[in-house]
Formats: C-alpha cells, structure tokens, sequence
C-alpha cells in the first residue's frame, strides 16, 4: 500500500506564507495525481487542489500545489494567510490519504 | 449542481450490517464513479474504496474485503455500502463521494454517522 506521510499540525500567523507536506512512502507520488482537501469541523473535505496543482473554481490564487520528485512528496502552499483558512488538510493519490494536518493560524 | 444526498444516521449492534445510501443528482450518474470514505471520530480519512457506476466494477481496501459490498442502482442514481459483522471500531462518519478522472473524489456526500455500540 503507498503511504502519504504529513505532519500533524502547522501554524503561523495571519498574512504569511505556509507550506504542507505530504510525502510517499514507496514507488514514486508522480505516478498518479495528487489531490488537497480541508475540512472544516464537523464538515464533509472539500477541495483545494486536484491534479497536482489545478484550482477548482472559487478556491482563490492563494493556494497551490507542487510535486517534487526528488523527495517523492507533494506540497500544498498557501499565501497571505486568514483566519479562515483554519482547518485540517488532507493529501489524496489514488486510493490513499495522508494521515491530515492541523492549520492553526495565530 | 452536482449533489450527493446520504442516508440519516444509524446505530448498529456489534455483529450487525450496516447499508448506507448515496443520492446523486446533477450530472450523469454512470458516467463517473463513487468512492467511499470514512472518518472515526478524530481521526483521519480512511478510502474505502470506489464503485463504478457505467458497469459495477469494485475496488475495496485490503482491510474490508470480506465484510464491505458497494453496489449501485442506475435507476435511481442511488450508490450503496453496506459494511457487515459490525465492530466497535467501525464507529465513523461515512462519507461518499463522485470519483473523477485520477482519482479525484468530489463533491462529497454530507456524511452518515454509524455508531456502534452494545
């Protein structure tokens, strides 16, 4: 089974710049896309980047998605942070979920 | 717009079976599939696995064959799960989902909570 490691939480502070993690565990996280969920407490996720790095509409420019081979990992980035950003994110490739990270913004 | 509409709540015996429901309304219900999700309380997402709704082809988790059957009903554009020989651990919110092209799940059901308890 490919495994997708993330870390468990991250914050910084409204305004700045954070970077999510979500790396493989064997074969190569470029053999299938890579999608980005959050979920809301008490909410069904809903997406934020699907295929590697496409925005579904109404997801603002503020987030994006990469993959870097080299560390078979994907990333998900989002810039000028908000309050409302708070929330967990999940990584997804075909039929596994990264274990999900906590974003606090403070 | 695209819409998943799940079955009310439900709590199960341990040993019970559980069927869960997914409406689906807003596109065309076998051109797609649909991927079950779970969530125990505080914890993650675990994929279930999908179903596809053109022809009935499964793929479920390693750890649920056995005991999960997901089917669909084209005439109503309705998906089932049904999870069998219910444990305490299978307490979750049970989530499905349209699948698309690589594996991408969305939009998402509401979720229906399973609890089991004796």
């Amino acid at each position: 089974n490919f495994m997708l490691t993330q870390p468990h939480s991250v914050s910084e502070s409204p305004g700045k710049t954070v970077t999510i993690s979500c790396t493989g565990s064997s074969g190569s996280i470029a053999s299938n896309y890579v999608q980005w969920y959050r979920q809301r407490p008490g909410s069904a996720p809903t997406t934020v980047i699907y295929e590697d790095n496409q925005r579904p509409s109404g997801v603002p420019d503020r987030f994006s998605g990469s993959i870097d081979s080299s560390s078979n990992s994907a990333s998900l980035t989002i810039s000028g942070l908000k309050t409302e950003d708070e929330a967990d994110y999940y990584c997804q490739s075909y039929d596994s979920f990264g274990g999900g990270t906590k974003l606090t913004v403070l | 717009q695209v819409q998943l509409v799940q079955s009310g709540a439900e709590v199960k015996k341990p040993g019970a079976s559980v069927k869960v429901s997914c409406k689906a309304s807003g596109y065309t219900f076998t051109s797609y599939g649909i991927t079950w999700v779970r969530q125990a309380p505080g914890q993650g997402l675990e994929w279930m696995g999908w179903i596809s709704a053109y022809n009935g082809h499964t793929n479920y988790a390693q750890n649920l064959q056995g005991r999960v059957t997901m089917t669909t009903d084209t005439s109503t554009s309705t998906a089932y799960m049904e999870l069998r020989s219910l444990r305490s651990d299978d307490t979750a919110v049970y989530y499905c989902a349209r699948r698309r092209l690589g594996s991408w799940v969305d939009p998402w059901g509401q979720g229906t909570l399973v609890t089991v308890s004796s």
